[in-house]
């Protein structure tokens, strides 16, 4: 499976900043994914990330509060806008391995903390 | 709908003894089925997967298996290890995107 790397792995930001967070793969790959999890819950997805395209979001997530990028096949980047304590999560990429549907594979996470 | 949703939240078991988690769906059309196992500080690691033109799926000690009509499918540990001990997450492919269960928490006693 493809080498998935994140940056910052984790980081301690006031309240009001923004934080974006990288996810490179080390090969070409169409579907990118952002997530959310929280201290001791399950994997929310917040967007996808297309390529050439705006993300697409699901409920209860926004473009303003997590503008997405993904300028080629092998990077996108997250940024968390204007953070609250709320926003305190880890966040993760997933890529899904080209030409079989659904087969996901995560990067190890960004630990973030909003004080 | 899309939801998931995963029994138990947590399961205690003997070393050696069997483990058994299962997930419900809603959506008849989906056709993916994976399982993530998350130790603690690490990221989900996919451990087994089932398509549904499948029932029943081995890898060594795990199997998942898929009842497609009932829209329900397990994942099953046979001769539990202290190293089986972690999160375990189901998943559903709904269109373009997993949408997963709230986990179960498994602990294995040695």
């Amino acid at each position: 499976s493809a080498v998935i790397s994140q940056k910052p792995s984790r980081d301690i930001c006031q309240r009001g900043t923004s934080l974006t967070i990288q996810c490179q793969v080390d090969s070409q790959v169409t579907m990118m994914f952002w997530y959310r999890q929280q201290p001791g819950q399950s994997l929310t997805l917040i967007a996808t990330a297309n390529q050439g395209s705006e993300a697409t979001y699901e409920s209860g997530f926004v473009i303003d509060k997590f503008p997405i990028s993904r300028p080629n096949l092998t990077f996108s980047t997250l940024t968390v806008s204007n953070m609250s304590p709320e926003d305190s999560s880890i966040y993760l990429c997933s890529v899904e391995n080209t030409g079989f549907s659904g087969e996901q594979y995560f990067g190890p996470g960004t630990r973030l903390t909003v004080t | 709908g899309e939801n998931v949703e995963q029994h138990p939240s947590t399961l205690s078991v003997q070393e050696g003894d069997s483990a058994v988690i299962k997930c419900t769906y809603s959506d008849s059309a989906s056709n993916y089925f994976p399982w993530y196992k998350q130790e603690l500080g690490k990221r989900p690691q996919l451990i087994i997967d089932i398509r549904s033109n499948v029932g029943e799926k081995k890898d060594q000690r795990i199997a998942v298996t898929l009842n497609k009509t009932a829209k329900h499918f397990s994942l099953h540990i046979t001769e539990t290890q202290p190293e089986d001990s972690a999160v375990y997450f189901c998943a559903v492919e709904y269109g373009n995107k997993l949408v997963f269960g709230a986990g179960t928490i498994l602990r294995v006693k040695s």
